[in-house]
């Protein structure tokens, strides 16, 4: 396994178009986040999977924004109706659960950088 | 509210000195983790160094060690005997549940 993988590394769309990320974490790994980064900052959650079922999201996380897991492995990531003010790093992280107050550590992705037109 | 505060946007060191990078944390919860994550040019962030807030015994990685203190909020980084290949962005972070809160980072720059 070659770590977290993000498809694409980037993307250019014009205002009002939809894109969708997808994220493939490590493969025994049960958790997956999403974080949004912007230049000059640092990345804000946006919303994580233990397996399939969605348990956090942030209130950054407009109605344009939807994520899934279907599966419980890879995920997806869609913004709908994009705007210049959602052009950002999209970072996809995983990790195993925590198991009996054991500390599990989160592997980034490359991100996927997004250029909103 | 969870805020975490670097407040050194920019640092640079010299090859072989040593830098330390600084950061405060605020929390209301009593159980929590913080971190310093490096993100180098090539923009994947990888993990530093890693602090449960419950252990008193600061942190050590080989030449990457932490300064915390629980009672003043602050949680700085310590890069002994620096590297070119230090050379990232360094975030600052805090988990105080499932969600990560990061700063706005430190640029470092190792002038050889």
């Amino acid at each position: 396994d070659t770590g977290v993988s993000q498809d694409p590394r980037h993307k250019i769309t014009k205002r009002g178009q939809n894109v969708t990320f997808r994220c493939d974490p490590i493969s025994e790994h049960n958790r997956l986040y999403w974080y949004r980064q912007t230049l000059g900052q640092g990345p804000e959650f946006l919303t994580y999977f233990q397996n399939e079922a969605q348990l956090e999201k942030s209130r950054l996380l407009s109605d344009r924004f939807s994520a899934e897991r279907p599966k419980g492995s890879f995920s997806t990531l869609e913004i709908q109706r994009t705007e210049q003010g959602d052009s950002a790093m999209y970072l996809c992280a995983s990790s195993l659960s925590w198991t009996s107050g054991k500390y599990n550590e989160q592997f980034f992705g490359p991100g996927t950088r997004l250029t909103v037109l | 509210a969870q805020t975490v505060t670097q407040s050194q946007p920019e640092m640079s060191v010299q090859e072989a000195e040593t830098v330390t990078l600084s950061c405060t944390y605020d929390t209301s919860e009593n159980n929590y983790y913080l971190f310093w994550y490096k993100q180098p040019p090539s923009r994947q962030m990888i993990l530093v160094i890693r602090q449960e807030a419950y252990k008193q015994q600061n942190a050590t990685e080989n030449r990457f060690s932490v300064n915390f203190q629980k009672a003043a909020k602050s949680f700085s980084l310590k890069i002994s005997d620096s590297q070119l290949g230090d050379t990232a962005m360094y975030f600052c972070a805090a988990q105080p549940g499932n969600q990560f809160y990061f700063g706005t980072g430190t640029s470092l720059t190792v002038i050889p």
